[in-house]
């Protein structure tokens, strides 16, 4: 099955940085890369998503990119804020019939030094 | 539109009791899933179902049941809770052919002493 490998666990940014989280897959027949966002006590949020026909998607201060031949995807917030501190995971699915859901990496915890 | 919704928000169970956990969504989605969410890890997959009356097992699915009767329900239970189980169980849904974007409920956190 798929594995989803997410590093760092932890960074912390000074805000108004640039933070980068980085995760690599294993299934080259996955083809669907969220990343959700997940503040203290609540369910994951999607923040924003790639498929594999695409190298790169940006939402305002957030951008995703995906190296398929790498088997690897990034997650890049500029301009960072303090609501932006939370855990951020990403996942991996194959979406071409299946069902069998997301495959998640173990999180990263953002932390924006004031 | 509630979105997705699960209760109980909080529970404790004694080893060996039995529960269930409530899921309901009201956006018609076809899909639903149950995942865990252990301290410090990523969420794992424990049951699926893509349509009312069809279910299959995920990556984590022993010591745990569900049905689809409904669109609307998916209901996750547990037969004999033991300490493995202490865990955040979140509820989610999307629908085939929209945006494969899957929404989640807001997590129930299970305790078994």
């Amino acid at each position: 099955g798929e594995n989803v490998e997410q590093h760092p666990s932890t960074l912390s940014v000074q805000e108004g940085d640039s933070a980068v989280i980085k995760c690599t897959y294993s299934d080259s027949a996955s083809n669907y890369f969220p990343w959700y966002k997940q503040e203290l006590g609540k369910g994951p949020q999607l923040i924003i998503d790639i498929r594999s026909n695409v190298g790169e998607k940006k939402d305002q201060r957030i951008a995703v990119t995906l190296n398929k031949t790498a088997k690897h995807f990034s997650l890049h917030i500029t301009e960072t804020q303090p609501e932006d501190s939370a855990v951020y995971f990403c996942a991996a699915r194959y979406s071409g019939g299946g069902a069998d859901g997301l495959t998640f990496g173990k999180g990263t915890h953002l932390i924006i030094q004031p | 539109n509630a979105g997705v919704t699960q209760t109980p928000k909080f529970r404790i169970l004694k080893i060996g009791q039995s529960m269930t956990l409530q899921c309901t969504q009201d956006m018609n989605h076809n899909y639903m899933y149950w995942y865990r969410q252990d301290p410090g890890m990523g969420l794992k997959l424990i049951y699926y179902s893509v349509g009312a009356g069809i279910t299959d097992k995920g990556e984590v699915p022993n010591g745990y049941n569900v049905s689809r009767s409904t669109t609307e329900d998916f209901p996750l239970r547990l037969e004999l809770a033991a300490p493995s189980q202490t865990s955040v169980y979140f509820c989610a849904s999307f629908r085939d052919g929209g945006s494969n974007e899957q929404f989640f409920g807001p997590g129930t956190r299970l305790t078994v002493l």
